[in-house]
């Protein structure tokens, strides 16, 4: 069964505290795997998405990486405006027969104190 | 760009009553919409994916007469709750991409019935 798991469930840093955010998956025939951030009460915000093993993005304090298993979120001197939820999410096969199907983690919820 | 706004942003009706609410993709075409729903404190579940022009596929234990999906044209996609009922209080999110491209989201819709 496809699934995405995300780990921590919860995590607080210190402002300027550098981490990571892991995401493993399971699916057969990834076709892409994304991340998005979700505020309180909104719909997610895209950042980033990764198709194959080995690629890497940035987008100002966060970086994404791939590999076959999981990928990881980095965020490097992180702000108390990067506080929100982040999710995982994987694009595979048809499910279903549906295409484009997305399968979400349950999400890591970050909290940076200034 | 890559804007997908949803209307209205909240709404509340009394119990037996319909609600429709509307997705919209402001720059682009969307071939294909997605309507998800998220409980609170738990990850996106993909209820319904729709394409301009044919019949939505909806996930296993939606009820298609219950919520109701039009996609008209390739920037508007609607979902009508029937008769709804305390227990479809919920927060309703859609997104718009193409089947193989990333899904950018709107910003939700929180329905409460009363």
């Amino acid at each position: 069964e496809d699934q995405v798991t995300q780990s921590p469930e919860a995590l607080r840093l210190q402002e300027g505290e550098s981490s990571s955010l892991n995401c493993s998956y399971t699916v057969s025939g990834l076709r892409g795997l994304f991340w998005y951030r979700q505020d309180p009460g909104k719909g997610p915000e895209f950042l980033f998405t990764l198709y194959s093993a080995g690629e890497e993005k940035e987008k100002e304090r966060l970086k994404a990486t791939l590999t076959k298993k999981e990928s990881f979120l980095h965020i490097t001197a992180p702000k108390p405006e990067d506080s929100a939820t982040y999710l995982c999410a994987v694009q595979g096969p048809n499910y279903g027969g549906s295409q484009g199907n997305l399968i979400f983690g349950k999400g890591t919820k970050l909290s940076v104190k200034p | 760009g890559a804007v997908v706004s949803q209307h209205p942003s909240w709404v509340i009706c009394k119990s037996g009553t319909s609600v429709k609410i509307e997705c919209r993709s402001l720059d682009f075409q969307a071939t294909t919409m997605f309507w998800y729903r998220q409980f609170p404190k738990q990850s996106l579940m993909l209820m319904a994916t729709s394409n301009e022009g044919s019949k939505a596929t909806y996930e296993q234990g939606v009820e298609k007469d219950k919520f109701l999906i039009n996609h008209a044209s390739l920037t508007l996609s609607t979902l009508t709750v029937t008769s709804a009922h305390p227990e479809d209080s919920s927060f309703y999110i859609c997104s718009a991409g193409m089947i193989t491209d990333t899904q950018y989201f709107g910003p939700g819709t929180r329905l409460t019935v009363l």
